[in-house]
């Protein structure tokens, strides 16, 4: 089965560029319906979605972040990756990847949520 | 921006028993862009519900979804001792982001 895998520095310095790569295996990246995500957990507090990319490379970002995140795609290496720049100490967070699924219905879309995780890598935000 | 507000913020109940766990959005929501997870302590979240009503792959029968427009539930028919954890509702992609409830934790009783 499909499993996700986030790698990348788990300390980085105020101000610098936050990069985060996840591997997809058990499958191809480019198959199906399927949208990839990245989303985030500062410790003890809620889930945050920060933006979601499909394979052809159109991207969605959450508003509060999207002047700061780039979210890109290697088919060939069946990973995407994750970049959050001028980062402060408010981003530190565990940091997920996710397998979303959104097929067209009708006159709209239909959603059937983030059916596989990665396990998460934290990353703290310090000098 | 739709809030996702989730109650009560921590529900305490014992084994066998039912928990009905809120979410209710400040506009109305599709049902097809409603979803419900849950998170144990140290894990990544687990997709229990999409589509507002529809169960993921494995996810046992004593879990159902319901609601529409603005109010959702998740019920727990009969509570087993794994399923005490933090859960959390999604709504997909409007106004134009996606959005978490604050999340409800389920503690044993």
């Amino acid at each position: 089965q499909v499993q996700l895998q986030e790698s990348g520095p788990g300390l980085v310095k105020p101000s610098q560029t936050l990069s985060l790569t996840c591997t997809v295996s058990g499958g191809s990246i480019s198959s199906g319906s399927y949208y990839w995500s990245w989303i985030r957990q500062p410790a003890g507090k809620g889930l945050e979605w920060i933006g979601r990319i499909y394979t052809s490379g159109s991207t969605n970002y959450n508003p509060s972040l999207k002047s700061r995140v780039t979210i890109s795609v290697d088919t060939s290496k069946n990973q995407f990756s994750l970049k959050l720049s001028s980062v402060t100490a408010a981003d530190t967070a565990v940091y997920y990847c996710a397998r979303d699924q959104i097929a067209a219905a009708g006159m709209g879309y239909y959603y059937y949520g983030m059916d596989v995780w990665g396990q998460g890598t934290t990353v703290t935000v310090s000098s | 921006e739709i809030v996702l507000t989730q109650s009560p913020g921590t529900l305490s109940l014992s084994p066998g028993e039912r928990a009905t766990l809120s979410c209710r959005a400040s506009q109305s929501v599709s049902s097809s862009y409603l979803a419900w997870y849950q998170q144990k302590p140290g894990q990544a979240p687990r997709l229990l519900i999409y589509g507002a009503s529809s169960r993921a792959t494995g996810i046992p029968d004593r879990f159902s979804g319901s609601g529409s427009g603005t109010d959702f539930t998740l019920t727990i028919s009969r509570l087993e001792p794994e399923d005490f954890a933090v859960y959390y509702c999604q709504q997909y992609g409007s106004s134009p982001r996606d959005t978490f409830g604050q999340g409800t934790k389920l503690e044993i009783k």
